[in-house]
């Protein structure tokens, strides 16, 4: 059972370019989550979707900064624009429907570590 | 605001010894409390969660100790060993509609000594 997957794994991006990131939930995964990670900090919560959407976008940046879970297909983050700040690792977690046993638990994938030059 | 308090920022341990990390959340609303550890460059992977209708829980060497009066919870490690050496992270969230998101602690790195 392959667990979260996210691509890539590395990304470096000049200052004004666009940045798209994936993550494929575990399988039977209906809720995904997206997580920011700067240097020496925790992970901060960006967005939670399910399939077809965005339940909560309350730690997503209001500009440049949008997230979809399509019927088909990987949850893609999306940054326009990207400028220095934006360099982190960006997480995302996947967990199972609300009717199963183990709800809560979020299974995190490797990540993607932006660089923005 | 941050949520969740997480003491110390760094740990030394000898191998053998006990780690202990401690956290504080502030929002009496949460409900489930899991511990995350993470190597460099790794994905954060779930090492053992709590719930308020427990106070300790004990998997392996790892046990959560869970005080909801204070509302702190604290991990242990017994018999620490060099492969234990990571980044650990607590984490708090709530049940109900858009409310599952994880809150996280500012994570401890630990360091086990040979």
């Amino acid at each position: 059972n392959a667990g979260v997957m996210q691509n890539p794994r590395h990304l470096v991006r000049r200052r004004g370019q666009e940045a798209r990131l994936r993550c494929s939930p575990m399988k039977g995964h209906s809720h995904v989550y997206w997580y920011r990670q700067l240097p020496e900090e925790g992970l901060k919560f960006m967005v939670y979707l399910q399939k077809e959407n965005i339940i909560d976008e309350s730690g997503m940046p209001k500009e440049r900064f949008s997230a979809e879970f399509p019927k088909e297909g990987p949850s893609i983050l999306r940054i326009q624009q990207v400028v220095r700040g934006d360099s982190a690792a960006y997480f995302c977690a996947s967990s199972p429907a609300r009717d199963s046993s183990s709800t809560d638990t979020q299974y995190f994938g490797p990540g993607t570590r932006l660089t923005v030059l | 605001q941050q949520q969740v308090k997480q003491s110390p920022q760094s740990l030394i341990v000898q191998k053998g010894g006990i780690s202990i990390i401690n956290c504080a959340y502030e929002n009496t609303a949460f409900d489930y409390f899991p511990w995350y550890q993470q190597f460099p460059g790794k994905g954060p992977a779930l090492l053992i969660a709590i719930r308020p209708d427990v106070s300790e829980k004990k998997e392996g060497r790892f046990t959560i100790s869970f005080n909801k009066s204070a509302k702190q919870f604290s991990l242990h490690i017994m018999d620490s060993q060099p492969g234990d050496s990571a980044t650990y992270f607590c984490a708090a969230s709530r049940r109900g509609g858009s409310n599952y998101k994880l809150t996280f602690g500012k994570g401890t790195l630990l360091t086990v000594n040979p």
